[in-house]
């Protein structure tokens, strides 16, 4: 199956820090997909990107496509306490304008926040 | 809209017993997915149904069956339960085109002693 590469693991930050994390992959992905999961809930989506080198924000998260299609970062600037999770970054294939609908995941960063 | 619904929420099995894991969605989906997530493993797809009366393995499908009779319902069974399927179940949905988003549901915790 396909490999992807999620760092850092855990991270423990103060409130109002800035956070960056990635996701490699040793195959090519047409879609990169970001998600976070509260404690107890299911993972919900926070960013999709469809196009190499694409950079898309939403609020005080950004998330960019690797030019190569192999990769992908999250930055979450001016952090707060609810920005406590798991973050997952997915990557997925398209055939033929369809996509299987066929997520591989990351192994997840845990983040910390302290007030 | 109660988007993706899981049910049981939490359930123990001894190792042998069966059991039925139940999905709904009600946004009118056509393709349901099984995941098992697992500590510092992120999310492994086991099933995957791409409409109603088909189903298909994921990456992990050894030790669980899967069924889709009905468009809103995806079922994954486990005919015996062993200790290494001690993990969180979640189901997602999506529809067919356009983003592709996948709407996950709120997980089964199962624990087999």
């Amino acid at each position: 199956g396909q490999q992807l590469n999620q760092s850092p693991q855990s991270m423990f930050i103060q409130e109002g820090e800035d956070v960056s994390m990635n996701c490699t992959s040793s195959s090519i992905f047409n879609t990169w997909l970001w998600y976070k999961q509260d404690p107890g809930e299911g993972p919900v989506l926070l960013i999709a990107l469809y196009k190499a080198g694409e950079l898309t924000s939403n609020g005080r998260l950004t998330a960019q496509f690797g030019i190569t299609r192999k990769d992908s970062f999250l930055n979450i600037s001016a952090s707060i306490p609810s920005d406590v999770g798991i973050y997952f970054c997915a990557g997925q294939l398209r055939w033929r304008g369809s996509t299987l609908g066929r997520l591989y995941f990351g192994r997840g960063t845990q983040l910390t926040v302290w007030p | 809209n109660a988007g993706v619904t899981q049910t049981p929420k939490f359930r123990v099995l001894k190792t042998g017993q069966s059991m039925t894991l139940l999905c709904a969605q009600d946004m009118n989906h056509e393709y349901m997915y099984w995941y098992r997530q697992d500590p510092g493993m992120g999310l492994r797809l086991i099933h995957y149904s791409v409409g109603e009366g088909t189903t298909a393995k994921g990456e992990v499908p050894d030790g669980y069956n899967v069924s889709r009779l009905k468009k809103q319902n995806f079922l994954l069974g486990l005919e015996s339960a062993a200790p290494s399927q001690t993990s969180v179940y979640f189901c997602a949905s999506t529809e067919v085109g356009g983003t592709d988003t996948q709407y996950f549901g709120p997980g089964t915790r199962l624990t087999v002693l």
